[in-house]
């Protein structure tokens, strides 16, 4: 099963929004709420900042928001900040006859 | 305080065996499936494979890159998880997560993972 399709890099500039897209397939991202999203710093562990294609933990400022139409999701990240330099990753899973989880490669965030 | 703690991660051989652990805490490790994910230096996350609770018959799914090769299991008493490695290639040289997935009504994501365990394989 193939990853699920970011792109490589984005960027911005402080205080601006920038969308990061994840695209997928009707047996993945296209099923119901499946889809979350990762932030991980360099040396970090992944931390989850969107569940169920649009929810937020707690804690999880409200700047980051998330929407899916049909195969693909998306990660919106407002007023953004230098704290927001990061990799990004989406997740979604198959599981016919048996579990499979999908991530996407990865977009890297530059805060110009 | 949630807590998942990996070790194990070392230099080894091409065809060598490895075994790492999760310790967990913090939550209800029994009821909890736990999986694992790696990231090759300066790449993406990468599934490994899962090992659901007991009352899911202990079941396992691996992705396709390490099926065969790698296996999954627990130790509910112990509160530890194990990924127990075989016949490791070059490629398998990664830090390895261990993560909980907490899924509510079909709908699952990882909200808790460990710091990470580096392996590298090497000759």
């Amino acid at each position: 099963q193939s990853a699920l399709t970011q792109p490589a890099s984005v960027s911005g500039s402080p205080g601006q929004s920038i969308t990061i897209s994840c695209t997928g397939t009707s047996k993945d991202v296209g099923v119901d709420n499946s889809v979350s999203w990762y932030q991980q710093h360099p040396g970090k562990a992944p931390k989850l900042i969107i569940y169920e294609s649009t929810n937020r933990p707690s804690g999880v400022s409200d700047r980051f928001s998330a929407s899916k139409f049909g195969n693909t999701a998306s990660l919106t990240i407002s007023g953004l900040q230098a704290e927001d330099e990061a990799d990004y990753y989406c997740c979604s899973y198959i599981n016919i006859n048996a579990l499979q989880v999908l991530f996407g490669g990865g977009t890297k965030l530059t805060v110009l | 305080e949630v807590q998942l703690v990996e070790s194990g991660g070392r230099l080894v051989q091409p065809g060598g065996s490895l075994r790492l652990s999760c310790a967990a805490s913090g939550f209800t490790f029994s009821g909890s499936a736990m999986h694992w994910v790696r990231q090759a230096p300066g790449k993406g996350l990468e599934w490994v494979g899962r090992i659901r609770s007991k009352g899911n018959n202990y079941a396992t799914s691996y992705g396709a890159s390490v099926k065969d090769r790698f296996t999954l299991s627990r130790d509910d008493s112990k509160n530890m998880a194990y990924l127990h490695m075989n016949s490791l290639k070059i490629e398998d040289t990664a830090v390895y997560y261990c993560a909980r997935r907490y899924c509510s009504n079909g709908r699952c994501y990882f909200d808790y993972w460990g710091q990470g365990t580096l392996v590298t394989v090497s000759s």
